[in-house]
């Protein structure tokens, strides 16, 4: 069965450092691979998506990721953390048009001064 | 556009009482899905519709929960009789597409509180 695991529930922060949050997927036919993230009391809003081609993709708020297939990895990472990002992250994947996306736990961001 | 609009944004009711969630999604997808969100399970998909279609509603919790699709423009999400294990946030989603190729897009959500 499908699904996707977000090892880290929770993780901070300081203002200015770069961050990792990480994402693995199971099943082995390749994947269509998604990040969302979701402010205090809002909805999740797409970050970037991985579809096939350069595995590194580029998303919005300066957030990118990389597929790693051999790790079964899509990683989440920015260069350098604004108090602004603290927010929860999930990962989500797809194989198919026909079925919907498995969506990982989550982990929430804290970002500290 | 508008986004994907979900009413009310806030319910406070008792245990007991009828729940009614509703969304209208974006003009022009195809796919619709209802999920809830808790601290304790995250966010679990409850069912969703293509062309205004059932396709799985596996997640549904329990007979209590129902959801229709009567146009493409409107959905509801149904607690009847509500209980205090349904206290959540109740997420609306449309996309282009019911698989992997289209992006879902969510709504604020219903944040319920069923005392």
């Amino acid at each position: 069965a499908q699904s996707v695991t977000q090892p880290d529930i929770h993780i901070t922060v300081s203002e200015g450092a770069s961050l990792e949050l990480r994402c693995n997927y199971s099943y082995g036919a390749t994947p269509y691979l998604f990040w969302y993230v979701q402010s205090p009391g809002q909805g999740l809003q797409l970050l970037l998506k991985y579809f096939s081609g350069d595995t590194l993709v580029q998303g919005i708020k300066g957030f990118e990721a990389e597929f790693k297939r051999s790790q079964s990895s899509f990683n989440l990472r920015k260069p350098s953390v604004h108090w602004s990002d603290a927010a929860e992250y999930f990962c989500a994947v797809g194989y198919s048009g026909n079925t919907p996306l498995v969506f990982g736990k989550g982990t929430r961001l804290s970002v500290i001064a | 556009d508008a986004g994907v609009i979900q009413s009310p944004r806030h319910e406070v009711t008792e245990m007991g009482q009828e729940v009614t969630l509703r969304c209208k999604p974006i003009s022009g997808h195809n796919s619709l899905f209802w999920y809830r969100q808790t601290m304790m399970r995250g966010l679990e998909l409850l069912i969703y519709f293509n062309n205004n279609v059932p396709i799985d509603d596996s997640g549904m919790p329990e007979d209590r929960f129902s959801a229709k699709m009567p146009n493409a423009s409107f959905s509801t999400l149904k607690i009847q009789p509500s209980e205090p294990r349904d206290s959540a946030v109740y997420f609306c989603a449309s996309s282009l597409s019911q698989g992997a190729f289209g992006t879902q897009y969510f709504g604020p959500g219903t944040r319920l509180l069923v005392l």
